[in-house]
C-alpha cells in the first residue's frame, strides 16, 4: 500500500481556473505538509498541519488554501491560477512535528498552468 | 531566512569514482537530514544526523555533521549508476517545534556506466 498518495499526478489547466490537489497518508502520522518544488528543483515548505491544526503558514499567496478534514488527509486548493504556480507540489507526513523525525513524501503533482 | 548552500549543483562522473557533496550554512541547526529524489518521485530519507561531529555510514555512503552543526557532507565511495539522482540536504532550526525543514538547492548526480 502506498504510504502517502496524491491525486492527481498531473494537472494541466488554464490561467484563472481554480483547482484542488488531494493528499492522503495511511501511516497514522499526526503531521502533514505541502511543499512546492520549482523548475530548479528547489523544495520549499508551504503549509503544515499537526492534528488538523495549521502550524506552518509560509509566505504563500492567499490564493492557496490548505484544508485538513482529518489527520489522514490534507488538501490544497488554489484559486485564480497563475503561470508562476506551475511547479511540482509534494505532500509529506511525519509521525509528529518533533525534531529529527523522518518526513515521508508523496509522488508529487505536476501542475502546469497555461 | 536561513539558507543551506549545496555544492556542487551538478556532478557527472564515471562508475567507480568517489565523490563528496557539501551542505553549508552560517546558521546552527538542531539536526540535518539527507534525502535522495529520483525522477517522478518524492524525496526519500537517507539519514538524520543530530550531534556535532557525528558520522553515519549507509553502505557506500558516509554522512558527516560538522562539529559546529552548521554544515554536512555526503561522501559516496565507488559510485554506481543506481546512485544517480537528486541529493537534498535539509535542516531543522534550533528550537523548532513545527517540523519545518529548510532544504538546500540540491545536487544532481549522474553516474555513467
Amino acid at each position: 500500500d502506498t504510504a502517502v498518495s496524491q491525486t492527481p499526478k498531473y494537472l494541466v489547466t488554464q490561467m484563472g481556473n481554480d483547482k484542488s490537489i488531494k493528499c492522503e497518508q495511511n501511516l497514522g502520522h499526526d503531521t502533514m505538509y505541502w511543499y512546492k518544488q520549482d523548475s530548479k528543483k528547489f523544495l520549499k515548505i508551504m503549509f503544515s498541519y499537526n492534528n488538523k491544526e495549521l502550524i506552518i503558514n509560509e509566505t504563500v499567496p492567499n490564493r492557496f488554501s490548505p484544508k485538513s478534514p482529518d489527520k489522514a488527509h490534507l488538501n490544497l486548493h488554489i484559486n485564480s491560477l497563475e503561470l508562476g504556480d506551475s511547479a511540482v507540489y509534494f505532500c509529506a507526513s511525519s509521525q509528529d512535528a518533533a525534531g529529527g523525525v523522518e518526513q515521508y513524501f508523496g509522488p508529487g503533482t505536476r501542475l502546469t498552468v497555461t | 531566512t536561513q539558507l543551506l548552500e549545496q555544492s556542487p549543483q551538478f556532478l557527472s562522473i564515471q562508475e567507480g569514482e568517489n565523490l563528496t557533496v557539501y551542505c553549508n550554512s552560517s546558521s546552527v541547526f538542531s539536526s540535518l537530514q539527507w534525502y535522495r529524489q529520483e525522477p517522478g518521485e518524492g524525496p526519500v530519507l537517507l539519514v538524520t544526523v543530530v550531534t556535532g561531529g557525528e558520522v553515519k555510514k549507509l553502505k557506500r555512503l558516509t554522512f558527516q555533521f560538522g562539529d559546529a552543526r552548521k554544515d554536512s557532507s555526503l561522501h559516496i565511495t565507488a559510485a554506481q549508476p543506481g546512485d544517480t539522482g537528486l541529493y537534498l540536504c535539509a535542516a531543522r532550526e534550533v528550537g523548532s517545534n513545527t517540523g519545518k525543514l529548510i532544504f538546500g538547492q540540491g545536487t544532481t548526480l549522474q553516474v555513467k556506466p
